[in-house]
């Protein structure tokens, strides 16, 4: 597509709830990341996909979230167990390598209310 | 692990003002880039930055490197009310290039 497409743009749940969010990159762009932002914060690093492998699952806060890609293109992140503190904005990005320093193109992100 | 620092947090400026923000690595970085936020946004990709002391320009924008890789300026000429945002830079984490981290960001305010 023309951009990094993700839904849904917002997601309101109970605590303790699952919840799925997905990321459409840009075609072609084989490497796929996402982050989180808390109101007024700056961009925590979650996880990053090149192909459909994870090299870094580092920056995910906890077990209860997960990540996977397949087909090298749509990512779902998933919570489970939703908690009130992982109310943030969720942001995927896409870039045509990992390596090499590509410019990374964000999308809209999906608003997480928690409650 | 990999961190940048950015600063100022918080920039307020008179319309036509100039505006600059610093990040700083206590390591050398193999590449730097710069996004900008508007508000309600997603962050937007600007530049990237690559050679010891390269400048850049984008009309009234103007990105420097420094000459140890170490750290980046982002300079803004007379700012007008379309620079309000948050301007992040972002490093590479380690050495693998895979993933970036980026700064806090600088909010900038643009009073007419």
């Amino acid at each position: 597509g023309a951009g990094v497409s993700q839904s849904p743009s917002n997601k309101v749940t109970e605590k303790g709830k699952d919840v799925e969010l997905r990321c459409d990159p840009i075609s072609g762009h084989t490497a796929l990341y996402w982050y989180r932002q808390s109101l007024g914060q700056g961009l925590e690093f979650l996880i990053y996909f090149q192909g459909n492998s994870a090299p870094d699952k580092s920056g995910l806060p906890s077990d209860r979230f997960s990540a996977e890609r397949t087909g090298g293109s749509v990512s779902t992140l998933t919570i489970q167990r939703t908690q009130q503190e992982d109310s943030a904005v969720y942001l995927c990005a896409s870039s045509l390598l990992s390596q090499g320093g590509y410019g990374y193109t964000f999308g809209s992100g999906t608003r997480l209310t928690v409650v | 692990g990999q961190q940048v620092m950015q600063i100022p947090q918080y920039q307020h400026v008179q319309e036509g003002e100039d505006f600059t923000t610093y990040c700083n690595s206590s390591t050398t970085l193999s590449n730097i880039q710069w996004y900008k936020q508007r508000p309600g946004g997603h962050p937007v990709f600007l530049i990237q930055l690559v050679k010891s002391g390269e400048v850049k320009k984008q009309k009234r924008l103007t990105f420097q490197f420094g000459e140890a890789k170490k750290n980046s300026s982002l300079h803004i000429t007379a700012t007008q009310t379309t620079d309000v945002g948050t301007y992040f830079c972002a490093v590479p984490y380690g050495g693998s290039q895979g993933n970036l981290i980026f700064g806090k960001g600088t909010k900038l305010s643009v009073k007419p």
